[in-house]
């Protein structure tokens, strides 16, 4: 079966640090893994998606994530965070069958301080 | 150019009414779907649609009833609603599994916020 973890239910930086979100996830096979960014009151929007090419995906908005196998891991990093950050972000698996499923963490809001 | 249209954005109803919500999408998808995000933010796939035929259906009553008329249309009809349908619905497409070789992105529409009094 197919899960993510995300570890952290709610991050907060200042605008030009580091953002580190954390997601760890658990499939029975080399899974297909995504990230998806929730603005308040807005709909889902696709930051990035891993499907087993390159380990390290870049996304939208200067965010990125490393896949690494050994740690069950697939963390979503930016540089420099900006206020146009803050949202809700989930960490998704998806389960490779006819079936296209996919299965949401449950969310790590990332608030922004100037 | 939405890609992903959902109507309403907004529902307000009362226990026991019957209501629909309609999504739209023009990317010439093949296969759609319907999330349901809870209060806690937590999403759960209800449905999916692929070339007018379910192709997964997670535990969830028979009051709520995907209608496909075509491929880029999947509307969600709920009967009898009850206080704990109150949620915001969220619909979804992409290309079936397998079309370009591994998993299909799927595109998410703006939601409707559905409250039952």
């Amino acid at each position: 079966a197919q899960s993510v973890t995300q570890l952290d239910s709610h991050v907060s930086v200042s605008e030009g640090t580091p953002v580190l979100l954390r997601c760890n996830y658990s499939s029975s096979y080399s899974p297909s893994l995504f990230w998806y960014v929730q603005h308040p009151n807005k709909g889902l929007q696709l930051l990035l998606k891993y499907t087993s090419a390159a380990t390290l995906v870049k996304g939208i908005n200067g965010f990125e994530a490393e896949f690494k196998k050994s740690e069950t891991s697939f963390h979503l990093t930016k540089p420099s965070a900006h206020m146009s950050d803050a949202a809700e972000y989930f960490c998704v698996v998806s389960d490779l069958t006819g079936a296209n499923n996919l299965f949401f963490g449950t969310g790590t809001r990332l608030t922004v301080i100037p | 150019d939405t890609a992903v249209s959902q109507t309403p954005k907004y529902l307000v109803t009362q226990m026991g009414n019957d209501k629909s919500i309609k999504c739209e999408q023009n990317l010439g998808h093949d296969t759609m779907y319907w999330y349901k995000q809870d209060s806690k933010k937590f999403l759960k796939i209800m449905f999916s649609y692929n070339n007018k035929e379910l192709i997964i259906n997670e535990t969830v009553p028979n009051r709520f009833s995907p209608k496909s008329p075509d491929k880029a249309h999947l509307n969600l009809h709920i009967n009898s609603l009850e206080l704990g349908d109150s949620a915001v619905y969220f619909c979804a497409s992409s290309q079936p599994m397998g079309l370009a070789g591994g998993q299909e992105t799927q595109y998410f529409g703006p939601g409707t916020r559905l409250l039952v009094l």
